[in-house]
């Protein structure tokens, strides 16, 4: 099974800055990678899939990059909406298997 | 508005059974792939079932092949997870999912419902 590791697993930052998350794949995966925000308590939203295609509706503030087995989600400006947990997730086979996470924390 | 509403979660004993239920409303259920993703508390997210439109194809992670059985009422838009044998390590909150299909075959989700709690504890 491919394994998709995110760090780092915990990240502070100020509102405005810029800050990036990377997700390694043990294995190629092409282009099939998706991001999405989660919030305590709430549903996983879709930011990003195909690793850099924004789902509608979504800040463009938020960008994503990378192919085979790095890619990095950046968010441009930070904005307190931003604080939250980021999953990555492959789907170029059929584990559809999610990273571990990444908290955002306002510093 | 695209929702899914999922209902049936509870405490249940190891070695129970739970059936879980996904409520579709707002996107034409029947034209799309559907999916069951759980989050263990303080975990990541693993994705665990899904099913083609029609029900005629079904996926499973390992660890509840044989265990669990997704399927779907596409007149009642209405996912189901039906979950036996239930062990300690199946506590989570479950969550239905839109799925979108990749290239290769595989799927993202698109929308979430807001999650069931299934808690397995004697």
């Amino acid at each position: 099974d491919i394994q998709m590791t995110q760090s780092p697993s915990t990240l502070s930052a100020f509102v405005g800055d810029r800050v990036t998350i990377t997700c390694r794949a043990s294995q190629s995966i092409g282009s099939w990678l998706a991001w999405y925000q989660q919030k305590p308590g709430k549903a996983p939203k879709l930011l990003i899939y195909k690793a850099s295609t924004l789902e509608n509706g979504v800040q463009s503030r938020f960008s994503g990059s990378g192919s085979g087995t790095e890619f990095t989600l950046t968010i441009s400006s930070l904005q307190p909406d931003d604080f939250a947990t980021y999953h990555c997730q492959q789907y170029n086979t059929d584990s559809h298997t999610f990273g571990q996470g990444t908290k955002l924390e306002i510093k | 508005e695209v929702q899914l509403v999922e209902s049936g979660g509870d405490l249940v004993q190891p070695g129970g059974s739970l059936r879980l239920s996904c409520a579709a409303s707002g996107f034409t259920f029947s034209t799309y792939w559907m999916s069951w993703v759980r989050q263990a508390p303080g975990k990541g997210l693993e994705w665990v079932a899904n099913i083609r439109q029609d029900g005629s194809e079904k996926y499973y992670v390992d660890s509840v092949k044989g265990r669990f059985t997704i399927s779907r009422d596409n007149a009642k838009n209405s996912l189901y997870l039906q979950m036996n044998s239930l062990r300690a390590e199946d506590t989570a909150v479950y969550y239905c999912a839109r799925s979108l299909r990749g290239f290769p075959g595989y799927y993202y989700f698109d929308y979430w419902g807001q999650g069931a709690l299934v808690t397995v504890s004697s």
